[in-house]
């Protein structure tokens, strides 16, 4: 039973324009998601995180919006960079913490120059 | 460097050989885990610890043993592999398991189970 869902496992998007990567839960008792990014032959790196109490997080060029009653989030880069190429895992969690993180199955982001 | 070393990044083996997977963090971190990455599968938890000598069941435990004598290892043991247990491995450790932690993951293990 996949909890965290990303259906999209690939996703092609132009220098410069706005990457949009989605993900979707089902178990309303998430309240915190957090979205890590993972090159090539590398572990996964922590991006950027939200609590359940807010609707919007933003980092530079990263902004992820978190709608409960959809139970979505998603994650926007904008504008995106050939850097940026990597695959995208969603994660959530139960306020127990890390040891009840749930990852989604990943979306494989490809900027072209 | 802040840093969680996982030895070896490539191994092949045979079924029911025993191996160790070793995991190093060197941020005296208390949190640790383990997942395993399979294609339409994401990351799956194997096994955690809290702290030394405090260790629990993930999502997909079974085939795996841990052990956390010292707080900055984590190894992960296959007692007897077998080719299902064939994937990539992350080590990942965390200050604590609190849930606003973020996770730092070490490089990856592939395994290959004949």
């Amino acid at each position: 039973d996949q909890q965290v869902k990303q259906n999209s496992p690939s996703l092609s998007v132009q220098e410069g324009r706005i990457s949009i990567l989605n993900c979707d839960y089902t178990n309303s008792m998430f309240d915190y998601f957090l979205w890590y990014k993972k090159y090539p032959a590398e572990g996964p790196t922590f991006l950027i995180s939200i609590s359940s109490i807010k609707d919007k997080n933003e980092d530079g060029r990263f902004t992820v919006f978190l709608n409960k009653s959809a139970k979505h989030l998603s994650l926007h880069i904008v504008p995106s960079q050939p850097g940026d190429s990597a695959v995208y895992f969603c994660a959530a969690s139960e306020s127990f913490g890390n040891e009840k993180l749930t990852f989604g199955t990943g979306t494989r982001l490809t900027i072209i120059p | 460097e802040a840093q969680v070393t996982q030895n070896p990044r490539y191994l092949i083996t045979v079924t029911g050989k025993k191996l160790t997977v070793t995991c190093s963090q060197n941020m005296n971190h208390e949190y640790m885990s383990w997942y395993r990455q399979d294609p339409g599968l994401g990351l799956r938890q194997i096994y955690y610890s809290m702290n030394v000598e405090v260790t629990d069941k993930g999502d997909v435990p079974e085939g795996y043993k841990v052990s956390r004598k010292e707080k900055r290892n984590f190894p992960l043991i296959l007692e007897s592999p077998s080719p299902n247990q064939t994937s990539l491995y992350f080590c990942a450790s965390s200050l604590s398991n609190r849930n606003n932690e973020k996770l730092f993951f070490g490089s990856g293990t592939q395994l290959s189970v004949l």
